[in-house]
């Protein structure tokens, strides 16, 4: 079936860099999501995206975060400055509308800050 | 505002035995009811919703649930279980005309053989 891309798969940064998920979404999906899953925990909503503006985001999608998805490229993430609580996988899905609408998600990325 | 609960935090089952997973929900309306399996180091992948109707909804690979408005619960159930279904399970929920799904805290599920 169709997929969601995550780009890379593993990042290790240094505490206090800037860091870019990268989310590659089902081509015809129109709303993008990003969550973020502590090992061994549940997956947190962060943010929802579409039509160029976020829709909803929570309280764990702080200032230091923001989202975009420039001409219909990448749906990326940037986190900007890091900090050590933000290593974790985040995953990013796509759906084609809401309520229920099925998400695709991508595998994740491994982000590791040192 | 919304909130799923699974109660268990572990299941073991031998292989070939029944399987039923709890979910519980908070919603004031109707939700939307997803049950989403996720294999170690991939994403969460669909293995049946529900919205309305028949209360007992078929998924993949046998899976099913029963949706109870009386209890707001949302068990995942199996006859038979595999070795391959050693996984983590996720009961979510979405509200009607919502963005974010909300998921509970996942079950793991070990099945012995």
């Amino acid at each position: 079936g169709p997929k969601v891309l995550q780009i890379p798969s593993h990042q290790i940064i240094d505490m206090g860099q800037m860091v870019t998920l990268n989310c590659d979404p089902v081509s015809n999906h129109l709303y993008f999501y990003w969550y973020k899953q502590i090992l061994g925990q549940q997956m947190e909503f962060l943010v929802n995206f579409y039509n160029g503006k976020v829709m909803e985001k929570s309280k764990l999608f702080k200032d230091q975060f923001s989202v975009e998805r420039p001409d219909g490229s990448y749906f990326t993430l940037k986190i900007q400055p890091t900090a050590l609580e933000d290593s974790a996988v985040y995953f990013c899905a796509s759906s084609l509308g809401t309520g229920g609408s099925d998400y695709t998600f991508g595998s994740g990325t491994r982000l590791l800050v040192i | 505002a919304q909130s799923v609960t699974q109660p268990d935090a572990r299941v073991t089952v031998s292989e070939g035995a029944s399987l039923q997973l709890r979910c519980k929900y908070s919603y004031s309306g109707t939700p939307y009811l997803f049950w989403y399996v996720q294999y170690p180091r991939q994403g969460l992948q669909l293995l049946l919703k529900y919205y309305s109707g028949d209360p007992v909804v078929q998924g993949v690979n046998g899976f099913e649930a029963e949706f109870s408005k009386s209890n707001s619960s949302f068990h995942l159930r199996k006859a038979s279980v595999h070795w391959s279904d050693s996984a983590v399970y996720f009961c979510a929920l979405r509200r009607t005309g919502g963005y974010k799904v909300v998921f509970g805290s996942g079950t793991r599920l070990l099945v012995s053989p």
